[in-house]
């Protein structure tokens, strides 16, 4: 198994642009998750999703912050615009996770994104 | 409201030496829990996790965990460390909720093994 794949593993972008980081969760798996770790936040949950829906979006921080996934194999975060403060590392990570039961998440190797 | 806490930013210690890692949690429902490793420029690994039967979990590279439900913690150990276990670990909890399981992780503890 591959586990879960990110790409680009490293992004550096201007302020204002747009910026797309991308996901390819473990086959099968069926819920999906972003996070933002930075060293004064730590690791953040941004949003996550179950059998492609999203469930719970809480903590986006703001509208700049999009994310999707047409299917279940693929999943997108999108920052528009792009500023300074989301200078951050993303990671993607993925279960299998039947509704009241224990899982474990498994995790990407992140994107390093740099917004100057 | 639930809630996970490492009472250590961070650890440091020798090499060949034990470690404890702290960690506690806040829940008024059932509650799965495990312990995640960050090596530098990595993502997250799974160490050991805790589901339920004993309360003595062996994990991965001679981890292990004791899970004490009266006070609530999930402790980490290992007897003797190597520089290779230098990382951040994180207490990772998963909240039994209603509408489903919420896993939440706790601030992480740098472990720094010294020679």
């Amino acid at each position: 198994d591959a586990g879960v794949i990110q790409s680009p593993r490293h992004e550096v972008t201007e302020m204002g642009q747009e910026v797309t980081l991308r996901c390819k969760p473990i086959s099968g798996h069926n819920s999906l998750f972003w996070y933002r770790q930075t060293m004064m936040r730590g690791l953040e949950l941004l949003i996550y999703f179950n059998n492609n829906v999203p469930i719970d979006d809480s903590g986006m921080p703001e509208d700049r912050f999009s994310a999707k996934m047409p299917n279940a194999s693929f999943s997108t975060l999108k920052i528009q615009p792009s500023e300074p403060r989301d200078s951050a590392v993303y990671f993607c990570a993925s279960s299998l996770a039947p509704r009241g039961a224990p899982y474990e998440q498994y995790f990407g190797p992140g994107t390093r994104l740099t917004v100057t | 409201a639930q809630s996970v806490t490492q009472l250590d930013s961070q650890v440091p210690v020798f090499e060949e030496a034990p470690v404890e890692l702290r960690c506690n949690y806040s829940s008024s429902v059932s509650v799965y829990l495990f312990w995640y490793v960050q090596y530098p420029n990595q993502g997250l690994q799974l160490l050991l996790k805790y589901l339920s039967g004993s309360t003595l979990v062996k994990g991965i590279n001679g981890f292990e965990a004791e899970f004490n439900k009266s006070q609530t913690s999930f402790h980490l150990r290992k007897p003797s460390v190597h520089i290779s276990d230098t990382a951040e670990y994180f207490c990772a909890v998963s909240f039994v909720l209603e509408y489903g399981n919420k896993l939440v992780f706790g601030a992480g503890t740098i472990l720094r093994v010294k020679s």
